[in-house]
C-alpha cells in the first residue's frame, strides 16, 4: 500500500524565517509527487515533481525531490502571512486500475505571524 | 470560466439519512474523483472514475455510492451505512488519468451528520 508521511504536521514562524516541509513516501509504482496549498477550501497546486535533484521554483516557494531516499522537501523563504496554510503532499502512482489516482499525507498546517 | 462546482458548501443532515453531493466540471475532463478530508489526516480517496459509466473503490469506498452517467457530473451518496460521515468533501479532476497536470479541485462540501 502506498504510504505517504508528511513533517512536521504544524508549524508556527514569524514573517520573514524560512521553512522547510518534509515529505516522505513508499510506493510500488511511483509516477510524480505533487505539492498542494490549501488555504480554506480548494488545495492549489504548486508543484509537480517527477526528476531525481531538479528543483522547481516558483517565486519564494522551491521544492526537490530524491528518489533514492525517497522524499522531498518544500523550502519558503521570507514568510508571510499569506503563506499560512496546509501544505499537502501526494504521490501519484503508475500502476494498474490505480493509474492516476494521488494518495496524500496528513498535511503540514503552517501558522506565519506577523 | 472553467471549474468545478461543488455544492452545496455546507450541509446538514439527520443521522440515518442518505445524502447525496453533487460534483460539476465543465472542464471536459475524463477522470474525476472524491476525496474525504478530517482533522489530520489528509485526503483520503473514496471513489474515482476515470471515463463514463465506469468507477472504482478508492481506500475508504465503504457507506458512500457513486455514478458517472455523464462526463461533467460525478455525484456523491453518504448513506445511512457510513459510520462517520461528518466531514469535508473533495472533487477534483484532471484530463485523463495519464494526464501531466495536477488536479483541479472543487472547492468542497462541509457535510455535518447530527
Amino acid at each position: 500500500e502506498d504510504k505517504v508521511v508528511q513533517s512536521p504536521l504544524s508549524l508556527v514562524v514569524h514573517e520573514g524565517d524560512t521553512v522547510t516541509l518534509n515529505c516522505s513516501y513508499e510506493v510500488t509504482n511511483f509516477r510524480s509527487l505533487l505539492w498542494y496549498k490549501q488555504e480554506k477550501k480548494a488545495p492549489t497546486f504548486l508543484f509537480m515533481l517527477t526528476s531525481s535533484g531538479i528543483e522547481k521554483k516558483s517565486g519564494r516557494l522551491s521544492s526537490i525531490l530524491d528518489k533514492k531516499e525517497l522524499f522531498s522537501i518544500l523550502n519558503i523563504t521570507a514568510t508571510q502571512t499569506g503563506d499560512s496554510a496546509i501544505y499537502l503532499c501526494a504521490l501519484a502512482n503508475a500502476g494498474g486500475t490505480s493509474y492516476g489516482k494521488l494518495t496524500f499525507g496528513q498535511g503540514t498546517i503552517l501558522t506565519v505571524h506577523p | 470560466d472553467g471549474g468545478i462546482t461543488q455544492s452545496p458548501k455546507y450541509l446538514f443532515r439527520k443521522e440515518g439519512q442518505n445524502v447525496t453531493l453533487s460534483c460539476e466540471q465543465n472542464l471536459n475532463h475524463d477522470a474525476m474523483y472524491w476525496y474525504r478530508q478530517d482533522p489530520g489526516q489528509g485526503l483520503r480517496l473514496i471513489y474515482y472514475s476515470q471515463i463514463v459509466n465506469d468507477f472504482q473503490k478508492g481506500d475508504i469506498a465503504e457507506g458512500y455510492s457513486v455514478s458517472r452517467e455523464k462526463k461533467e457530473s460525478f455525484p456523491l451518496t453518504v448513506t445511512s451505512a457510513q459510520k462517520n460521515p461528518t466531514a469535508f468533501y473533495l472533487c477534483a479532476s484532471r484530463p485523463h488519468r495519464d494526464s501531466n497536470y495536477g488536479y483541479t479541485f472543487g472547492s468542497g462540501t462541509r457535510l455535518t451528520v447530527v
